[in-house]
């Protein structure tokens, strides 16, 4: 079975630094892209960038572009989200996902259980 | 980059309606368009992918369209489980954006 587990939730305080994981199982984690989604109180969901683990491949949506940073560590089969100075507006759920591609298609189809991050002074 | 537009933002419906919701992309992306079902306090689950593929496990009142542009998500017949928020999602290019979402409520 596939599945990945995210980290628990996390309280923390403007301009303190944060990374949360998503340890992942039942697949080749170096073989698949995984990526990080954002849902902020009451709203939809934002794509933020995903990661290829096998060389670290990374791409951004520009609106989180330089704000976080995405990594992997093969060893351990675990995909990373991290701040380096959180803001109020970083407060919501972040999920990870994997991607899955064939032939014309692309999808995220297993789904971390979401970490909440509160950022309040 | 690409944006995705869906439509209606919320509907009210009865159980055994057939429901459709549609997305617009603001350029071609062939069929490389996915759908996503959240429930409140849940993570999203897939759907359909590549514009009509059913994912796993997924009941076959669901169903995907489209190509290029426009896109449709229908359920043949609501149940009482399928009271949820929709997304529409294109992978055709990073970054890949989601639609706003459609709720569908009890009406």
């Amino acid at each position: 079975e596939v599945l990945l587990v995210q980290s628990g939730a996390e309280v923390k305080k403007p301009g303190e630094s944060l990374k949360i994981s998503c340890k992942t199982s039942g697949y080749d984690f170096a073989t698949y892209w995984i990526g990080w989604v954002r849902q902020m109180p009451g709203k939809g969901l934002e794509w933020m960038g995903i990661i290829f683990p096998h060389d670290s491949d990374s791409r951004y949506s520009p609106s989180f572009q330089g704000q976080v940073t995405i990594t992997a560590d093969k060893s351990i089969n675990t995909a990373y989200l991290q701040w380096h100075s959180l803001k109020a507006s970083d407060s919501a759920i972040y999920y990870c996902a994997r991607h899955s591609r064939g032939n014309e298609w692309d999808a995220m189809d297993v789904w971390g259980q979401g970490t909440t991050l509160t950022v309040s002074s | 980059d690409i944006q995705m537009t869906q439509s209606p933002s919320s509907l009210s419906a009865s159980v055994g309606d057939r429901v459709t919701i549609t997305c617009r992309a603001s350029q071609g992306i062939s069929i490389y368009l996915n759908w996503y079902q959240q429930k409140p306090g849940k993570a999203p689950k897939l759907l359909i992918y590549g514009a009509s593929s059913l994912h796993s496990g997924v009941p076959s009142r669901f169903s995907g369209s489209g190509s290029g542009t426009d896109f449709t998500l229908t359920i043949s017949s609501l149940q009482p489980e399928d009271f949820a928020t929709y997304y529409c999602q294109q992978s055709y290019n990073a970054p890949f954006a989601f639609g706003r979402g459609t709720k569908v409520d009890v009406k």
